[in-house]
């Protein structure tokens, strides 16, 4: 298996333009996490899918993010409009049991808002 | 809420050191507790877990002991290389269907 598989891998945007992040999980895992590393905060949950309905988006720090899952295979993280304080890592990770069990972490998407 | 404190922030090493990785949590209450290194510019990589009932975990140069009462976790890294120079990163599990709560992590250097 691949692995997780993010795109882009680097993005960088002006202030109020619109961001897509992109998704694949390992095949076969039940769930998928949305996670932002920041120096300052670290690495936070903000979001996570159970067989692609969304389970806790208690992170998810305001309305302008937003998270999809239509298929197993695929899911998005949106944001809009983009502010240059989301400039962060954004991790995509999947485990096959549980949230609590190995998650498995794709290469990350680094994104740079101007 | 369970907090992860990970301290120091950085560590640097002669090559050939035995080192040991802090990790503490205020919640006792946990499910498992995981150990992960991440390399500069790159995704997380699961090291090692520890169920609540186990105690320690090893994998190669790596041992993970876990002492839930006290609310604290040791890496403990035999004969260090630099190729150990990465970030390790601890993390809380409180339930079965719960999320992970990492701390900040350990930046370690080996030094040649």
């Amino acid at each position: 298996d691949a692995g997780v598989i993010q795109s882009p891998r680097h993005e960088v945007t002006e202030m109020g333009q619109e961001v897509t992040l992109r998704c694949k999980p390992i095949s076969g895992h039940d769930y998928l996490f949305w996670y932002r590393q920041t120096m300052m905060r670290g690495l936070e949950l903000l979001i996570y899918f159970n067989n692609n309905v969304p389970i806790d988006d208690s992170g998810m720090p305001e309305d302008r993010f937003s998270a999809k899952m239509p298929n197993a295979s695929f899911s998005t993280l949106k944001i809009q409009p983009s502010e240059p304080r989301d400039s962060a890592v954004y991790f995509c990770a999947s485990s096959l049991i549980s949230p609590g069990e190995t998650q498995y972490f794709g290469p990350g998407t680094r994104l740079l808002v101007l | 809420k369970q907090e992860v404190t990970q301290i120091p922030a950085a560590l640097s090493v002669p090559e050939g050191e035995n080192l040991v990785l802090n990790c503490s949590f205020t919640d006792s209450a946990i499910y498992n507790l995981q150990w992960f290194r991440q390399d500069p510019g790159k995704g997380l990589t699961s090291l090692l877990l520890i169920q609540s009932s186990q105690r320690e975990q090893t994998s190669g140069r790596l041992n993970a002991s876990l002492d839930k009462s006290s609310g604290r976790s040791t890496l403990y890294i035999a004969a260090s290389q630099p190729g150990d120079s990465a970030t390790y990163l601890c993390a809380v599990v409180t339930g079965a269907n719960s999320k992970l709560t990492f701390g900040k992590g350990i930046t370690l250097s080996v030094r040649p």
